[in-house]
């Protein structure tokens, strides 16, 4: 069974930092890209990062580019994802997400739990 | 970046059929999936590849997409359709995920 856990959230100040990590199980971690997704509190999903199986190619969101740095040690079935400058607006509920290519397109097959970021002074 | 907007709200009488619209400049020329996300839950895939289903998502979802509309449709509401649902993306051109803005569906 395909599991994903993410632990690391928490409540924080503006500008300050929160390392999030995601611990995979159940599959072959290092042949699947992987991804953080946040949801707001009441709000929709947002695409934070994309990091591909051999953290060859990285992406971000506009909105935490510069600010966030996502990770992974295949060795150690681990996902991160480094947040600093975090402001209100990151406030969210954060998804480990992993990355499958169906037919014809992309899409995000599992999800973790989540983790609680609270960004507040 | 890309845009994709979807209805805040549908409402639908169970055994009715509810649409839910995810509209995007040329989102034809696009892969659309679905998701579903229930209260307190992280979102689950119910239509991918524009118009197929995976294994355990009953046949009542379909969806298709063409000119700058995605539609997902449920046959037959139930109850347990209530739920919040997201179109999304790949923008080859941004290299970002996009995800609709969200529809919530409320069943009368």
């Amino acid at each position: 069974e395909v599991q994903l856990v993410e632990s690391g959230g928490g409540l924080v100040q503006p500008g300050e930092s929160l390392r999030l990590s995601c611990v995979a199980s159940g599959f072959a971690f290092s042949t699947y890209n992987m991804n953080w997704v946040r949801q707001a509190p009441g709000k929709g999903l947002e695409w934070v990062s994309y990091i591909s199986s051999g953290a060859d190619t990285i992406y971000y969101a506009d909105s935490v580019k510069g600010r966030f740095t996502i990770s992974r040690d295949n060795a150690k079935n681990s996902l991160w994802l480094q947040m600093s400058s975090l402001r209100a607006e990151d406030t969210a509920v954060y998804y480990c997400a992993r990355d499958t290519q169906m037919r014809s397109g992309w899409l995000f097959d599992n999800w973790g739990q989540g983790t609680l970021v609270t960004v507040s002074s | 970046s890309y845009v994709m907007t979807q209805p805040p709200s549908v409402s639908v009488a169970p055994g009715q059929t509810a649409r839910i619209t995810c509209e995007g400049d040329n989102l034809g020329n696009n892969i659309v999936h679905w998701y579903r996300q229930r209260p307190g839950q992280a979102p689950v895939v119910v239509v991918y590849d524009n118009s197929d289903r995976p294994s355990g998502i009953p046949e009542r979802f379909s969806g298709s997409n063409s000119g700058n509309t995605a539609t997902l449709t449920i046959s037959r509401v139930e109850a347990g359709d209530e739920a919040d649902y997201y179109c999304q993306v790949w923008d080859g051109s941004s290299h970002h995920y996009v995800f609709g803005t969200g529809t919530k569906v409320t069943v009368l």
